[in-house]
């Protein structure tokens, strides 16, 4: 059975101190890991997308990386406003399979 | 332009009841997916719609139904509403459906309260 599992569930990081997230899966056929950043009472919001181990990506201060079992987000000197949670899925056939989310707060 | 447009943002209902909730896609966008996300859950897929046909359905009981309109427009049904079905709806619209790359667009969503 597919499964995404992400960790940590929360993450307080102080202005600048740059931290990995996690997002381990398993899927029969990866044809797309993606990274949503959702804030509270909002839909998810679209960051990334990586489909073949070893592919990266990068937006401002985060880096996605991918390997056959696992990606993680990287968060160079973050922010406050990246405070959030970030969510990773796996597309399969005619869905997004959702992890938990790692729920990220950024203090000055 | 616009993105995907969620109608209520916001819903109490009592159990037993039954409720309607409404999508618009991107422009030219075809495909609608709904999904529906607990506190503290990832979302969880529901349906998917292509060209107002269902092309997937998630473990979700049967109480849950949906149809998408010539206009690619959709709704999502849900009868004899339970506590349990309190929850984030999420519509999702993408340009197609079985390609590699079905980046979803979502809108914000419609917050469910069963009471």
């Amino acid at each position: 059975e597919d499964q995404v599992t992400q960790s940590p569930e929360a993450l307080r990081l102080q202005e600048g101190e740059s931290s990995s997230l996690n997002c381990s899966y398993t899927v029969s056929g990866l044809r797309g890991l993606f990274w949503y950043r959702q804030d509270p009472g909002k839909g998810p919001e679209f960051l990334f997308t990586l489909y073949s181990a070893g592919e990266e990506k990068e937006k401002e201060r985060l880096k996605a990386t991918l390997t056959k079992k696992e990606s993680f987000l990287h968060i160079t000197a973050p922010k406050p406003e990246d405070s959030a949670t970030y969510l990773c899925a796996v597309y399969n056939t005619d869905k997004l399979i959702f992890g938990t989310g790692t729920r990220l707060q950024v203090f000055p | 332009d616009a993105g995907v447009t969620q109608s209520p943002t916001h819903l109490i209902k009592t159990r037993g009841q039954h409720v309607t909730l409404r999508c618009s896609p991107i422009s030219g966008h075809k495909s609608v997916s709904w999904y529906q996300q607990v506190l503290g859950q990832g979302p969880q897929f529901i349906f998917q719609y292509y060209e107002k046909e269902e092309r997937g359905r998630g473990n979700f009981p049967d109480r849950f139904s949906a149809r998408q309109f010539p206009n690619y427009s959709s709704e999502l049904n849900v009868n004899a509403l339970l506590l349990g079905d309190s929850a984030l709806y999420l519509c999702a619209s993408s340009l197609a459906t079985g390609g590699k790359s079905e980046k979803l667009f979502f809108g914000s969503g419609t917050q469910l309260s069963v009471l």
